[in-house]
């Protein structure tokens, strides 16, 4: 089965704060993504990458940064947090061939005070 | 911009029934459109995918359908049980090679009550 991990179940940081988000997945997949999900606005997808040091901005990238430096983790970096950040975080893989099946981890719930 | 629609955010039903959800999508018809569950406070996880050229699939009480005329699938759970309450996502591929992204709908919450 495939595993994706994420660093942090839950999290609380001040406005301001630089917050690093961390997710790995253990099979060998291609491709990986950070979404936010909030209530009534569904998935939206902030940066995948589909190669080591690659990186393409997805729906909403604005305050956000991301990290690839090995194939098997990706990093979501908030540069600083701000309240309207507090959402929960989802990190997905695939393998990176059609259909493109995404698997999940069980995602940060973040809130920033 | 390719689209997918959950047209109901929830959806209540009797243990035993059949629910039945739609997701209808925009545009051209994707090459295969996937299911999703989602439990509260979990991350999405992938049920069933459906080719553009298969008309049903099936697995276990699920089973999805993919109508190209009407641009939409219809995903169905029989013998609904109260482990079956979920949010369920819709999603399709993206478009040309190298796309690697799934565009999600929002999602249909289903309680099945006992």
């Amino acid at each position: 089965d495939v595993k994706v991990t994420q660093s942090s179940r839950y999290l609380v940081k001040r406005t301001g704060e630089k917050v690093f988000l961390e997710c790995v997945q253990d099979m060998d997949h291609e491709n990986m993504f950070w979404y936010r999900q909030d209530p009534g606005l569904g998935l939206r997808l902030i940066y995948f990458s589909y190669d080591v040091k690659m990186k393409e901005k997805g729906d909403i990238p604005e305050g956000y940064s991301v990290s690839r430096e090995k194939k098997e983790r990706f990093s979501l970096i908030l540069e600083s947090a701000s309240t309207n950040q507090t959402s929960m975080y989802l990190c997905a893989s695939s393998l990176g061939v059609p259909p493109e099946t995404q698997y999940f981890g069980p995602g940060t719930r973040l809130l920033v005070l | 911009s390719q689209k997918i629609e959950q047209n109901s955010e929830a959806l209540n039903i009797q243990e035993g029934k059949t629910a039945t959800l739609t997701c209808n999508y925009t545009n051209y018809s994707p090459a295969y459109l996937q299911w999703y569950r989602q439990d509260p406070g979990r991350g999405p996880v992938f049920l069933l995918l459906i080719r553009e050229n298969e008309k049903e699939k099936r697995k276990e009480r699920l089973k999805v359908t993919f109508d190209t005329t009407l641009k939409q699938s219809l995903f169905h759970i029989t013998a609904s049980q109260p482990a079956d309450s979920a949010t369920y996502l819709c999603a399709r591929g993206g478009s040309g090679a190298g796309s690697y992204q799934l565009t999600f709908g929002k999602g249909t919450k289903l309680s099945v009550i006992p």
